[in-house]
């Protein structure tokens, strides 16, 4: 069964940083494209970040630049490092497998002062 | 960007009725291999998005078969042809032809 544990969502400044990590289980990591979903309050799923399955990274306009996404294969673990948050980076962040097929129970990130 | 636009916004069913969402997108979802990348998706309240639907009409697994997507190019459809509490929420369809990837709007789906 496959399963994604997202973690390190909480409450940060404007301005400041935060990490969230992607345990996954359950089928061949190394091979699978990965990626981060968003979603605002009350609002509709964006596709923030994409880690290809042929190793390509895209990232969506809104946090290109802020955002970046790694993997350790060795530890089945993917990455999303959030820089100079703002206030409408507030979400539920879910962790996806490949085209949709598989997605975690969600991380919140709060960016407030 | 590909634009994808999804009617109705809200639609309220009758339970044991049929139900159908249309999603158009501004730009062809045929790829070179010639697949065609359309996916729909399903949340309810509270919960994680599940994806119900890929490649316009392949259902995903543990997918009860009164979902079905159709649909060619520009215009798709998904279909629920009776309608149970269960399938209440919101419904999304999505392409993966070319970054960036995008969703619908999304549709409301409640009973009367």
């Amino acid at each position: 069964e496959v399963q994604l544990l997202e973690s390190g969502g909480g409450l940060v400044q404007p301005g400041g940083s935060l990490r969230l990590s992607c345990v996954a289980s359950g089928f061949t990591f190394s091979i699978s494209g990965m990626s981060w979903v968003r979603q605002a309050p009350g609002k509709g799923l964006e596709w923030v970040s994409l880690f290809h399955d042929d190793g390509d990274i895209h990232y969506s306009d809104s946090v290109n630049g802020r955002f970046a996404i790694s993997r350790d294969n060795s530890k089945n673990t993917f990455y999303l490092q959030m820089n100079s948050l703002r206030a409408d980076d507030t979400a539920v962040y879910y962790c996806v497998k490949d085209r949709g097929d598989s997605w975690g129970q969600g991380t919140l990130v709060t960016v407030s002062s | 960007d590909v634009v994808m636009t999804q009617s109705p916004l809200s639609l309220p069913v009758t339970l044991g009725q049929p139900a159908s969402i249309s999603c158009r997108s501004s730009q062809s979802l045929v790829y070179t291999d010639g697949d065609t990348y359309l996916n729909w998706f399903h949340q309810r309240p509270g919960q994680s998005p599940r994806r119900l639907i890929y490649k316009v009409s392949k259902r995903d697994s543990g997918v009860p078969d009164r979902f079905s997507g159709s649909g060619s190019g520009t215009d798709f459809t998904l279909r629920i042809s009776r309608v149970e509490a269960e399938d209440v929420g919101v419904y999304y369809c999505m392409h993966s032809i070319r970054w960036p990837w995008t969703f619908g709007q999304g549709t409301k789906v409640e009973i009367k």
